[in-house]
């Protein structure tokens, strides 16, 4: 069985101010994982996944096997990053190639 | 880049009617299509993985015969809410698998359809 975990909920930030949103996994076999955005009133979008390795609007995540962990960083958060973001694992390489997805973190850039 | 479309985007409907949601891949042929149930500020449930010419795998606890999946063709799958009741009162939403080699194993999301049950 595939799981993620995030355990936060909400996050609120100031702008300028480092955020980093947890996410930890449970799959059996080589998982692939997937960091996604949601802006308000808008669709789910992929931020970025792991095996690209690059970074995108500032945000890195850097996936750490042994602590089976999937993190997602940024160093100085602005405004526009307020969305929910949800961490999903799909085990593709495995042919499984459905997405499970975390419970989701609200964050909240204040100015 | 990849669009995925949704229709209708919002739906109201009587206790006991059918609802059809239809999910389409605007620019890109979509071999497996899946579908998702929200609801209001929490994660996406998937329902099934909708596989082009043949039946959809439906995740456990969810009634294949309530939720009738259709993917007639490598850019339409639909999802039919039958008999649909309150409690399916839900935010769905469809994606797409981008297989295509730039897109890598991307899913991509479609806006999502509101359905209200009264």
């Amino acid at each position: 069985a595939q799981r993620v975990t995030q355990p936060e909920k909400l996050l609120s930030v100031f702008k300028g101010a480092p955020v980093e949103l947890k996410c930890n996994y449970s799959y059996s076999g080589s998982p692939e994982l997937f960091w996604y955005v949601q802006y308000s009133r808008q669709r789910l979008q992929l931020l970025l996944r792991h095996i690209s390795r690059e970074s995108i609007k500032g945000f890195t995540a850097d996936l750490n096997k042994g602590e089976t962990s999937f993190h997602l960083k940024k160093p100085f958060a602005q405004e526009e990053d307020s969305a929910m973001y949800y961490c999903a694992l799909s085990g593709r390489r495995s042919n499984d190639y459905k997405l499970s997805f975390g419970a989701g973190t609200t964050v909240t850039v204040r100015a | 880049g990849a669009v995925v479309s949704q229709h209708p985007s919002w739906v109201i409907c009587k206790s006991g009617t059918s609802v059809k949601i239809e999910c389409r891949s605007l620019d890109f042929q979509a071999t497996t299509m899946f579908w998702y149930r929200q609801f209001p500020k929490q994660s996406l449930m998937l329902m099934a993985t909708s596989n082009e010419g043949s039946k959809a795998t439906y995740e456990q606890g969810v009634e294949k015969d309530k939720f009738l999946i259709n993917h007639a063709s490598l850019t339409l799958s639909t999802l039919t809410v039958t008999s649909a009741h309150p409690e399916d009162s839900s935010f769905y939403i469809c994606s797409a698998d981008g297989l295509a080699e730039e897109s890598g194993n991307e899913q991509f999301f479609g806006p999502g359809t509101r359905l209200t049950v009264l």
